[in-house]
């Protein structure tokens, strides 16, 4: 079993739609939660971080954490051409120690917004 | 701009030569950096931590001898491909973190084709 499981889609969606992107873990340990984009052929791009459980909203995106469940999302709202990339979860045991920086990631969600 | 720069974005190179990646970090120093391994639709893999003036740490199953690290100064650190075959063709992707270790920033991504 991966440690960090993610839906690798793709997804299709119209544009101004709601986007729900998941991802499921095991090891309890992690404790630092991160979204990323990448656009094809590019490095990832930090999107999001939390590190408790709830939500965290910024501008259209909000990143939502269940510990309890070991379960993760991101919301997309209002969905535009643009963020049509790959979504990657990433997750770290360490929140801040000498660690930090040693990233697991899910598999990638390829997403399409189309017009 | 980009915070992180390596070099270079795309190599091919003969199966059995070696190839050397640079990853540098602009403007900021970066004490650690991680090298990540990406293959086509699949996630990234963490295949090392490097530290300024000491050996990296390998996960498990990388190999050191065949990829060899060197982080030499606070702003650059670079992975050599070792005896190159075709199954190392992949994207290389690094990441920095900052002195202070708040803030990860990843680079570019290198494409390296062994034919």
């Amino acid at each position: 079993q991966k440690e960090v499981e993610q839906d690798p889609g793709p997804l299709s969606v119209p544009e101004g739609a709601i986007v729900s992107l998941n991802c499921t873990y095991s090891n309890s340990a992690f404790q630092y939660f991160m979204w990323y984009r990448q656009y094809s052929r590019k490095g990832p791009e930090l999107l999001m971080y939390t590190y408790s459980s709830g939500n965290k909203e910024d501008g259209r995106f909000t990143a939502q954490v269940d510990k309890s469940s070991k379960y993760i999302s991101l919301f997309i709202r209002d969905s535009q051409p643009s963020d049509s990339a790959t979504y990657l979860c990433a997750m770290s045991v360490d929140a801040g120690g000498t660690s930090y920086g040693k990233l697991t990631f899910g598999q990638g969600t390829i997403l399409t917004v189309h017009p | 701009g980009a915070v992180v720069s390596q070099h270079p974005s795309w190599v091919i190179c003969k199966s059995g030569t070696s190839v050397k990646i640079e990853c540098r970090s602009l403007d900021f120093q970066a004490t650690t950096m991680f090298w990540y391994r990406q293959f086509p639709k699949q996630s990234l893999m963490l295949m090392a931590t490097s530290n300024e003036g000491s050996k990296a740490t390998y996960e498990q199953g990388v190999e050191k001898d065949k990829f060899l690290i060197n982080h030499a100064s606070l702003t650059l650190s670079t992975l050599t491909v070792t005896s190159a075959h075709p199954e190392d063709s992949s994207f290389y992707i690094c990441s920095a973190r900052t002195y202070s270790g708040n803030t990860i920033y990843f680079g570019e991504g290198s494409w390296l084709t062994v034919v």
